[in-house]
């Protein structure tokens, strides 16, 4: 089957660093991705990463080793605003499998 | 301008019912999709649509009856609603195919049925 396991949540400071890890079950994902949800809205996308090592995108950079099934977001000089859920999520032909999402808590 | 736009946004209704939730893009995308929100937050995929035509049924009950009447649109109508149907359905399109890791979302309809 195809899954994908994340930390439910993490807390972390304004200002800190804060890494979401995801490690995913499946030999048909060609790529994965980062979803950011605030409550109440809409999965928005963040970065995608095809091949192994660090895609970086402002303060949000990503990483992907497909040799160890594993991939993170991290997540720099942490704002407020950055408390949401983050998903990752597989891509396979056609669709996206999402994981069941970390709920971020930024505290000032 | 919205890019993927959709309604209602929410929608509360009766056991037994059937409901049609409507989903545009303008963004100029090949593909659209079909996704529940469960309580918990797990996002789950139902239907993936290339240029009006279906390409992915994730099991999904037959209650649950997609239509795109072009490349533009897909919308969901759902036969006799269900308690467990309630969550919140999201529409979402990619460029195409190929891109299917890059999504844009609408806002989701909040689904409730009692």
């Amino acid at each position: 089957g195809q899954s994908l396991e994340q930390p439910s949540e993490v807390t972390a400071v304004e200002g800190a660093i804060v890494q979401i890890n995801c490690t995913y079950q499946t030999s048909g994902f060609y790529g994965l991705s980062w979803y950011q949800q605030h409550d109440g809205g809409a999965p928005t996308f963040l970065s995608y990463n095809a091949l192994d090592g660090l895609e970086e995108t402002g303060r949000f950079s990503s990483f992907l080793s497909r040799s160890d099934s594993y991939g993170y977001l991290l997540l720099q000089e942490l704002q407020m605003k950055d408390s949401a859920s983050y998903f990752c999520a597989g891509s396979s032909p056609g669709k996206l499998i999402f994981g069941q999402g970390t709920e971020l808590s930024v505290k000032p | 301008d919205t890019a993927v736009s959709q309604t209602p946004k929410y929608l509360v209704t009766q056991m037994g019912n059937d409901k049609s939730i409507k989903c545009e893009q303008n963004l100029g995308h090949d593909t659209m999709y079909w996704y529940k929100q469960d309580s918990k937050k797990f996002l789950k995929i139902m239907f993936s649509y290339n240029n009006k035509e279906l390409i992915i049924n994730e099991t999904v009950p037959n209650r649950f009856s997609p239509k795109s009447p072009d490349k533009a649109h897909l919308n969901l109508h759902i036969n006799s609603l269900e308690l467990g149907d309630s969550a919140v359905y999201f529409c979402a399109s990619s460029q195409d195919r190929s891109r299917d890791y890059e999504q844009y979302f609408g806002p989701g309809t909040r689904l409730t049925v009692t």
